[in-house]
């Protein structure tokens, strides 16, 4: 079972430059959502998706875009990274009901100089 | 809005001895809680969650957690610390209003360190 993959695990980016930090459940989860991880500050959403087709902001969008064209795959886009999107980024997963837990991936530790 | 409150950046406790990690949280509704755990380099594994019912949760690891609700909090508890519980802790809430975003918040993190 490998439940949610995050690709890459690294990343070094320049300032300016854009990626695509990729994310797939096998689970059949309609909800997806990604995080960032900063010292000290727990993890905050940044956007999520209640299906297929469907994205909102979270709490911490600027800089970043996502897509859910299937209900596999939510990627998660840096449009030009800035030293302030230094962190570790987590993809999570789940059934979508209010009192279901998440699944979460492994991590992308990425650093922006 | 929810919120959630984790009051100790750093936990110590001998191996053997019980341990607490504490949580508090703000909700509208009623809330929906859990507990994860989250291990260098990896990510985060749910441990448990309380919904509904009895307010004393049991989940993996030997962990458990009781929820109060005139206090709000939902602490963390193990009876008997083991090294390899050495880890950082994350205490969420998602509030059962919350039927749209149905976001989990998270709190900073509680790091705990078993001495052998």
């Amino acid at each position: 079972n490998a439940g949610v993959t995050q690709t890459p695990k690294f990343q070094v980016l320049k300032t300016g430059q854009s990626m695509t930090l990729q994310c797939a459940q096998d689970m059949n989860h309609e909800y997806m959502s990604w995080y960032r991880q900063d010292p000290g500050m727990g993890l905050r959403l940044i956007h999520y998706s209640v299906g297929a087709g469907i994205t909102d902001q979270g709490e911490v969008p600027n800089g970043y875009n996502v897509s859910r064209s299937t209900t596999e795959d939510f990627p998660l886009r840096l449009l030009s990274a800035a030293p302030s999107q230094t962190s570790v980024y987590f993809c999570a997963s789940s059934l979508g009901r209010v009192n279901t837990e998440a699944f979460f991936g492994q991590g992308t530790r990425l650093t922006v100089v | 809005a929810q919120s959630v409150a984790q009051p100790e950046d750093q936990v110590n406790v001998a191996e053997g001895n019980p341990l607490t990690v504490k949580c508090t949280y703000s909700v509208s509704g009623n809330p929906y809680l859990f507990w994860y755990v989250q291990y260098p380099n990896r990510g985060l594994q749910f441990l448990l969650k309380y919904i509904t019912g009895d307010n004393l949760v049991k989940g993996s690891y030997g962990f458990e957690a009781e929820f109060n609700k005139s206090q709000t909090s939902f602490h963390l508890k193990k009876p008997s610390a083991l090294v390899s519980d050495s880890a950082l802790y994350f205490c969420a809430v998602r509030d059962e209003m919350d039927t749209g975003r149905r976001a989990l918040t998270f709190g900073s993190g509680t790091r705990l360190q078993v001495q052998p």
